[in-house]
């Protein structure tokens, strides 16, 4: 059981170019999250996904789109990558619905470099 | 969405009891709160949740307060693995989103 898994694990792009952070859950759950770390700071919410065919944003949403491309996966795609997008990118599933109680999963996070 | 108040760091002699304390003033009565920690940018582990009962798993212990406007995670023996960002969350209703803080580092000493 793999949990929630993220690929790539690392990436550098050039400013401009564009690039899909993959992630997948093997848990059945139906909710899905993507967030980001600074450095020295806690995790900021991007988008998230409560059920397969939704899509929401969050607190820092500018320069980022998102696909529910089922309900294993949710994929965070920059279209133009810029240097403040340079980041640690965390995906998040959890069990049940948004109004549950249920803990939220987390993968082991994209480090992303924009030069 | 309720804010939560964690110091920014601590320390704890290995074998003694971890006790980091978390303000959460501003929480709904039907909110719950979550503590999950982080090791060297890994990505977050949860660790234990609740509403206004006290709390136990396998990891540690969480101690809300009766007017549940603050918390207390206890880790009973710490280790040296226990070195980590520990974060107090309250989750947000309708969304399921975590709304993280700045977290308290926890350095276990030998």
């Amino acid at each position: 059981n793999a949990g929630v898994t993220q690929t790539p694990k690392f990436q550098v792009l050039k400013t401009g170019q564009s690039m899909t952070l993959q992630c997948a859950q093997d848990m059945n759950h139906n909710s899905m999250y993507w967030y980001r770390q600074d450095p020295g700071m806690g995790l900021r919410l991007i988008y998230y996904s409560a059920s397969e065919g939704t899509t929401d944003k969050g607190e820092v949403p500018n320069g980022y789109n998102v696909s529910r491309l089922n309900k294993r996966e949710f994929s965070l795609r920059l279209e133009s990558a810029a240097p403040s997008q340079t980041s640690v990118y965390f995906c998040a599933s959890i069990a049940g619905g948004v109004s549950g109680n249920q803990p939220q999963h987390f993968g082991d996070g994209t480090r992303l470099s924009i030069l | 969405d309720a804010k939560t108040t964690q110091p920014p760091s601590m320390d704890c002699a290995e074998g003694r009891a971890a006790n980091l304390p978390c303000n959460h003033s501003t929480i709904s009565g039907n909110e719950y709160v979550y503590w999950y920690r982080q090791i060297h940018s890994q990505g977050p582990q949860y660790i234990i949740h609740g509403l206004k009962n006290n709390e136990t798993n396998e990891m540690a212990s969480l101690i809300i307060t009766e007017d549940r406007k603050s918390s207390t995670l206890i880790l009973p023996h710490a280790t040296l693995r226990d070195t980590a960002v520990y974060y107090c969350i309250v989750r947000s209703l309708g969304t399921g989103k975590l709304i993280f803080g700045q977290g308290t580092t926890l350095q276990v000493k030998p």
